[in-house]
């Protein structure tokens, strides 16, 4: 069985700070794929990245940056200099080899002027 | 315009209503899948449907009945729903098997009274 937890429910920052949104995951496989997706208040849910286990360099994306340790089994998420339109809820989400994307419960991420 | 609409938006419904709803992606995938979001509940899969075949179906009740004629469209038929079905309804569809990354419709919002 596999499991994503989220452990910040919600979380609240000022414009311009950085935030690090958690996530920590169990399987046994050894090859799967991580994901990261943003929820703004519109409902779709947008793709944000996607890392697979065999890849641990850390990656950025502009303000974004993604940190995945496979030793601690997290993958987080760094929101550098927020800004109001970050935010959302996040979701973390694991897949092995089927169908199955397993999601976190989600952080909602509340970004104050 | 997104890859994956869905429709209607909003819907509210009497437990003795019928009512469906629609996905339809612009993406040429060939996979597609149904979600629900709850507020007290993580994302969970209802059905999948690959090559429209369904492959997956977590034990969902019969209440509601997913069809997919193509691999570009995918309805959800619902009837005789219960007060607990309210919730957020989200499309979603990818290349194949879920490792690939799975794009989403904004979601349909059903109230069921």
């Amino acid at each position: 069985a596999q499991k994503v937890t989220q452990a910040q429910t919600e979380i609240s920052v000022v414009e311009k700070e950085d935030v690090t949104l958690d996530c920590v995951y169990e399987t046994r496989d050894t090859t799967y794929y991580l994901f990261w997706y943003k929820q703004p208040p519109s409902g779709e849910l947008v793709f944000l990245i996607r890392r697979n286990s065999f890849d641990e360099q850390n990656e950025i994306s502009g303000r974004y940056s993604w940190n995945f340790q496979k030793s601690t089994s997290s993958f987080n998420f760094t929101i550098t200099a927020s800004q109001v339109v970050d935010s959302a809820v996040y979701f973390c989400a694991l897949n092995n080899a089927g169908n199955m994307l397993t999601f976190g419960g989600g952080t909602r991420l509340m970004v104050k002027p | 315009e997104t890859g994956v609409t869905q429709t209607p938006r909003h819907l509210v419904m009497g437990m003795t209503n019928k009512k469906s709803l629609k996905c339809e992606q612009h993406l040429g995938h060939n996979a597609m899948y149904w979600y629900k979001q709850s507020a007290k509940k993580p994302l969970e899969l209802m059905f999948v449907y690959s090559l429209e075949e369904r492959v997956e179906n977590n034990s969902v009740p019969s209440r509601f009945s997913p069809e997919c004629p193509n691999s570009s469209h995918l309805f959800l038929h619902l009837h005789t729903l219960q007060p607990e079905d309210s919730a957020l309804y989200l499309c979603a569809s990818s290349q194949r098997l879920a490792k690939n990354i799975q794009y989403f419709g904004a979601g349909t919002r059903l109230s069921v009274l």
